[in-house]
Formats: structure tokens, sequence, C-alpha cells
């Protein structure tokens, strides 16, 4: 799975859109960028995915450049709920293996 | 749909004991992985299993072991606890076909504390 790099911290205002950043230089073609998040003493939780296109749900955004050597994910509008970390992993989609290795992520802080 | 449940949630236990921590799926869901969180490591996986069967492991010595019942339920243990193996066990459920390596369900976590 190729290495990601996000900020150790980043502070948002409540109300107004987070962007998070990642890195993924070495990303392979067939290899996903996902994005789970972890509120303090809660398991990880799923917020989005995507190859090469842009993506949106009901949580978020994720933007994914042309090269796919970076993304990022858009909290549109960031509540004190979303203070939390979040893990950017890129990863194989097929096969069997479900294992996620889980970087250091980014603490994101919702001020209000 | 119920989620992931754990237990259980809080577990002491004493260097040299071993412990058995207990998941349940996501009904419907064949896979189970298991990761440990600590401060120091962060979150490591640790096994999975698919129709009772391990699938693929992490990096941990032989003293942690699992196995999933033909419900999907899964247990780990440790064996001959040692005072770094006080973490957070996380348990995943998954439907566990190819192609849904995203749809990953985390349960709450049992806090282990080894003393």
């Amino acid at each position: 799975d190729a290495k990601t790099t996000q900020p150790t911290s980043m502070d948002c205002a409540e109300g107004r859109a987070a962007n998070l950043p990642c890195n993924h230089s070495t990303i392979s073609g067939n290899e996903y960028v996902y994005w789970y998040r972890q509120i303090h003493s809660q398991g990880p939780q799923y917020i989005i995915h995507g190859l090469k296109n842009n993506e949106t749900n009901e949580m978020a955004s994720l933007i994914i450049t042309e090269d796919r050597k970076s993304s990022t994910l858009i909290l549109p509008h960031a509540t004190l709920r979303d203070t939390a970390v979040y893990y950017c992993i890129v990863r194989v989609d097929s096969g069997s293996a479900r294992q996620l290795t889980f970087g250091s992520g980014t603490q994101l802080t919702v001020l209000p | 749909k119920a989620g992931v449940t754990q237990t259980p949630r809080y577990l002491i236990k004493t260097r040299g004991q071993q412990v058995t921590l207990s998941c349940s799926p996501i009904s419907g869901h064949r896979s189970v992985s298991w990761y440990q969180q600590t401060p120091g490591q962060g979150l490591q996986f640790l096994f999975e299993y698919f129709s009772e069967t391990q699938r693929n492991k992490g990096n941990f010595p032989g003293r942690f072991s699992g196995r999933q019942f033909s419900n999907s339920r899964s247990e780990m243990n440790v064996s001959t606890l040692e005072l770094g193996d006080s973490a957070l066990y996380l348990c995943a459920s998954s439907p566990g076909r190819s192609g849904t390596a995203y749809e990953q369900y985390f349960g709450p976590g049992t806090r282990l504390t080894v003393t």
C-alpha cells in the first residue's frame, strides 16, 4: 500500500469548511484513496473513498488531483462533533484482504 | 441494522494472565478484522477472519490468536499478558466480498489494562 502524509493537526471554525490534505505521491493506478475518522474513544468510522474522480456523499467531498498524487477531504460545514482524527489510507479495493494500514492522521479540532 | 458489538468494554488483567475478547459483526458480514490501538504505535492490524478461516495476519507474536465461529462471531485471545498489551482492541466487520474493502465498520473497542 502506498504511503500517505498528512498534517499532524488542523483547526477549523464551526460552520466553515474543513479542508484536510493528504499526500500520496507513490500511489499506484489501482489504489483507492480512503478516508476514515476516529472520534475520541470510539472506533474508526468510514467517510468516503475514490479512485480518480471527485466523490461526494452525505458526510464529505473528496477531491483527488489529476495526477492522483494528493487529495483533499472537505467537510463543507464543520460542527463541533467533527472534531476527530482523520486518516487518509491508500490501498487496492480488490482481492480478499481487508487489512487497513492507518498512519498518524490529522487531528482536526473544530472551534466554536 | 445493529452495529458491531464488542464485549467486554473494559477489562483489567494482571501480567501473565490470558484474556479473551469477543466481537459480534453486523448481520450478514462474514469478515471480521482485529486491530490494536496504543498511543505509541497507533492503530495496528492484528488479523482477519473470513468464513472461519484466518485470511490475513499482521506482525504480532504468537501470543495473539483468534478464531471465528460459524455465525461469524469472532474471539481474540492474548496469552501471557505483558504490560505492553494494554491497549484499545478494535474489531471491524465487513461483507468480505472482493471490491468492498472500504466497507469496514468498527466496534467501540475493548479497553484492556494490564497491571
